[in-house]
């Protein structure tokens, strides 16, 4: 159980196009999802918080007009680089945290297996 | 600058040992949680350990946890090739538990 899935695994775009990135919990609501980047060796860094059915809620230094995000369902949450340019290149993580109230592991969050995103 | 530094960044051991990476952090934190990353893969949840634990266990894996020092610690025990990974401390805060993670640990086991 708690898988996320993430669609396209890898895309290579060239610079100017827009690009959407899919993520879904197969088999749990997720009301919160979360978009992350990794460059190479390095760690993630947490772009947004998105909660389902409101405005998503970006991190200091992310540009919410490139990184759209909209989060339709408790099962679906997208994020579109818009404009990509090479140096939106990266690894692009989502996760999701379950909709399960007065459960002891309401804390975690379920990775997806990311999507490598080359902007040519 | 990070909320979740770790140490070593980069571990090679042989098979059979066993490998501890240490996370220190800066804010007061509801939970810390351990992920495994292979090379260009997702993340692969470890264990997470609430902020009023000290120890926690999973199989081979044990965590600890020192809220007076902000610190805390994945001990791997009889590792195997297997568990080369990259390996990351992430933080939870606040009402929505956004995580921060760690500059990570990377781990090679030898045969």
């Amino acid at each position: 159980g708690a898988v996320v899935s993430q669609h396209p695994s890898w895309v290579i775009c060239k610079s100017g196009t827009s690009v959407k990135i899919e993520c879904r919990s197969l088999d749990f609501q997720a009301t919160t999802m979360f978009w992350y980047r990794q460059f190479p060796k390095q760690s993630l860094m947490l772009m947004a918080t998105s909660n389902e059915g409101s405005k998503a809620t970006y991190e200091q230094g992310v540009e919410k007009d490139k990184f759209l995000i909209n989060h339709a369902s408790l099962t679906l949450s997208t994020l579109t680089v818009t404009s990509a340019h090479p140096e939106d290149s990266s690894f692009y993580i989502c996760s999701a945290r379950p909709y399960l109230t007065g459960q002891s592991n309401s804390y975690e969050q379920y990775f997806g297996p990311g999507t490598r995103l080359t902007v040519t | 600058s990070q909320q979740g530094e770790e140490d070593p960044q980069a571990l090679s051991i042989q098979e059979g040992e066993n490998a501890t990476m240490n996370c220190s952090y800066k804010t007061s934190i509801n939970n810390l949680q351990w992920y495994r990353q292979n090379s260009g893969r997702g993340l692969v949840h470890l264990i997470l350990i609430r902020s009023n634990e000290r120890e926690k266990h999973s199989g081979r894996l044990r965590v600890t946890l020192d809220t007076s020092k902000k610190s805390s610690s994945l001990l791997i025990t009889a590792s195997r090739a297997a568990d080369t990974a990259s390996y990351f401390c992430a933080t939870g805060t606040g009402g929505g538990n956004k995580l921060t993670f760690g500059t990570g640990t990377q781990l090679k086991v030898e045969l």
